[in-house]
Order: structure tokens, then C-alpha cells, then sequence
């Protein structure tokens, strides 16, 4: 089975700080996405990256910025967090081929920004 | 850019009658999938439809892939405590390769 791991379910941070969000998976797959999630607006992306140090923006880049220097991980960074950035932020990742290969998402990382 | 657009929002229904969400693509779909999120937890793959006029069946539930390949649907026959959650369905556009969700329908379900 697919394992996505997010390295905190929770995260309080105080506006202005650096914020980083780890994912790791197990499963040698080329994609890896951010979303977030916010009640009534479903599920917006924010970076993804198809390959190691590849990165695309998504619908909603804007205030952050993506690491990926390997395979497995993908780090969504924060520079400088908001108060309009407390959300829940789910990490996935699939297969490149074929392009319609489902995602597999992890548990999710809920930052509380105060 | 793409939209997808899913409706209804939210729907209660009394254990045991069916349920169906829609979903509607501003452009024509190369495929179409459908997730499901229960309480607490994390969006899991359910499943895919390519086909114009696809249909799929997971035990209760029906799965729809419009002839335009532009709309779907998710029906879930006689409804139980255990289909709580919300159904997101995400389109990929005809030569893309970005996944678009929907906004999803959040299903509760009345014992």
C-alpha cells in the first residue's frame, strides 16, 4: 500500500515566521502535490513537481514556495506565514505515467496561524 | 481555466433512501475521478471513468461519464451511516495533465 507521510497533523505558528511542511512517500512516485483545503472551497493546488527539482505553479501559489531534492520528498514552505494561511494542507503523489494515475494523499497537516 | 463544478453542496438524507451528486466541466474531459473523504480523514481514490457514456458500479454505488465527457455523477442506492463524508469528483481536461476538483458534496447521513 501507497504511504504518504505529513510530518505534523498539527502546527501553531505565529505570523511572520517561516513555516515548513514536510511530505515524504514510499512508493517511487514521480508526482507530488500540495493542496489546501478550506470549508466551501474544496481542494486548490498550490505547487506540484513531476520530477526531482521540477516545481509548477498551481491555482494558488501565491505566499509559497516548494522544495523537491529528492525523489520521495516534497517540502512546501511558508516564508513568511499570514493569518489568511491557516488552513488544512494535504500532500499527495502518483505515478507520471499514466496521466491519470489516482492520487494518494496524506493524513493532512492543519496550521493554525495566529 | 477549468472549472468543475459539483452540486449539491451538502445533502442529508434519512438512512436508506439514495443519493446523487453531479458534477460539470467547463471543458470536455479526457477521464474523470471520484474520491471519497470521510470525517476527519483524507481524500481516498474511489474511482476512474474514461469512456464516453461510461458507467461503473462499486457495489451501491453507480458511477456516470456523460457522452460529451463533460459531466459525471455518483449514485449511491439506499444509503448507510457508513457512506458519511464528501465525494469529490476531479476532472483532467482533453490534453492537460492537471487534475481539477470539484468543491465536493458533503453527505450526512440520518440513522
Amino acid at each position: 500500500d501507497v504511504k504518504v507521510t505529513q510530518s505534523s497533523r498539527y502546527l501553531v505558528k505565529r505570523t511572520g515566521e517561516k513555516v515548513f511542511l514536510e511530505c515524504v512517500q514510499d512508493m517511487d512516485h514521480e508526482n507530488m502535490f500540495w493542496y489546501r483545503q478550506d470549508p466551501g472551497l474544496g481542494l486548490r493546488l498550490i505547487y506540484f513537481s513531476y520530477d526531482v527539482k521540477m516545481k509548477e505553479k498551481g491555482d494558488i501559489p501565491e505566499g509559497y514556495s516548494v522544495s523537491r531534492e529528492k525523489k520521495e520528498r516534497f517540502s512546501l514552505i511558508l516564508e513568511s506565514a499570514s493569518t489568511n494561511q491557516t488552513s488544512m494542507y494535504l500532500c499527495a503523489s502518483s505515478f507520471r505515467v499514466p496521466n491519470n494515475s489516482p492520487l494518494h494523499f496524506g493524513n493532512g497537516t492543519r496550521l493554525t496561524v495566529t | 481555466g477549468q472549472q468543475v463544478m459539483q452540486i449539491p453542496q451538502y445533502q442529508h438524507v434519512q438512512e436508506g433512501e439514495d443519493f446523487t451528486t453531479y458534477c460539470n466541466s467547463s471543458t470536455t474531459l479526457s477521464n474523470i475521478q471520484w474520491y471519497k473523504q470521510r470525517p476527519g480523514g483524507h481524500p481516498v481514490f474511489l474511482i476512474q471513468l474514461v469512456k464516453s457514456g461510461e458507467v461503473k458500479k462499486q457495489k451501491r454505488l453507480t458511477f456516470q461519464f456523460g457522452e460529451a465527457k463533460k459531466n459525471s455523477s455518483l449514485h449511491i442506492t439506499a444509503t448507510q451511516t457508513t457512506d458519511v463524508g464528501t465525494y469529490f469528483c476531479a476532472g483532467v481536461g482533453a490534453g492537460s495533465y492537471q487534475l481539477t476538483f470539484g468543491k465536493g458534496t458533503k453527505l450526512s447521513v440520518i440513522p
